[in-house]
């Protein structure tokens, strides 16, 4: 079946510091990936997505790629700030189906 | 921007009771979700809603649920007897396309808490 699988939290880092966050997938053809960032209290909100292999999503200094030979989508940020402190969801939508498929979220905390 | 509007942002409710989460969606978006994340955990999918009909659910989306768009504009949850396992929040979202090529926008969320 369809499948998102996260690296596992909290990240810990530095202001300033490189983030990755890790992500892979298993799904039937080409799904669309995303991330969605959750900040504490809030909803979900889209940070990114890429609809085909090879595609970058950016947005707020954040990027992923989509790597279909790898069935990867790892969020990247060169310099992250303590605001960027929240919980990171990747998630897919395959085809012929509505739903998305989110992985268990990866908590970052940024401190100064 | 266009928002997904939900209320109540939180409900407090006796086990047993039934409960109605509301949502108001992106007005010409034709795709609609809800989805429910118990404290600490995954998102999960619950349901899906698309031409006046549920198209897609999952197995947590039990007789106990039923989703409605009564009057074109808002998109209901409703859990007809709530149980303690039912505390969680819930998001509704929607989208213009099935797959989310041009995003799924969420509301803030119901924390829905049964005691």
């Amino acid at each position: 079946g369809n499948s998102v699988t996260q690296m596992e939290g909290p990240v810990t880092l530095s202001e300033e510091a490189f983030l990755t966050i890790n992500c892979t997938y298993t799904a039937t053809g080409y799904p669309s990936l995303f991330w969605y960032v959750q900040y504490p209290g809030e909803g979900l909100q889209l940070l990114l997505k890429a609809t085909k292999a090879d595609d970058k999503g950016s947005n707020k200094g954040f990027e992923a790629t989509y790597r279909k030979e790898t069935t990867s989508f790892h969020l990247e940020k060169g310099s992250v700030q303590v605001s960027d402190s929240a919980v990171y969801f990747c998630a897919l939508s395959a085809i012929n189906t509505d739903k998305l498929i989110f992985g268990t979220g990866t908590r970052l905390q940024v401190f100064p | 921007e266009p928002e997904v509007t939900q209320t109540p942002s939180h409900q407090v409710t006796q086990m047993g009771q039934e409960v109605i989460l509301r949502c108001v969606p992106i007005s010409n978006h034709l795709y609609f979700y809800w989805y429910r994340q118990i404290l600490g955990q995954k998102v999960e999918f619950l349901v899906s809603f698309y031409n006046n009909e549920i198209s897609e659910k999952s197995e947590i989306f039990d007789d106990q649920f039923s989703v409605e768009r009564p009057d074109g504009s808002n998109f209901t949850l409703k859990i007809r007897s709530t149980k303690l396992e039912d505390s969680a929040m819930y998001f509704c979202a929607s989208s213009l396309d099935q797959q989310g090529w041009y995003g799924y926008t969420f509301g803030s969320g119901t924390r829905l808490t049964v005691v």
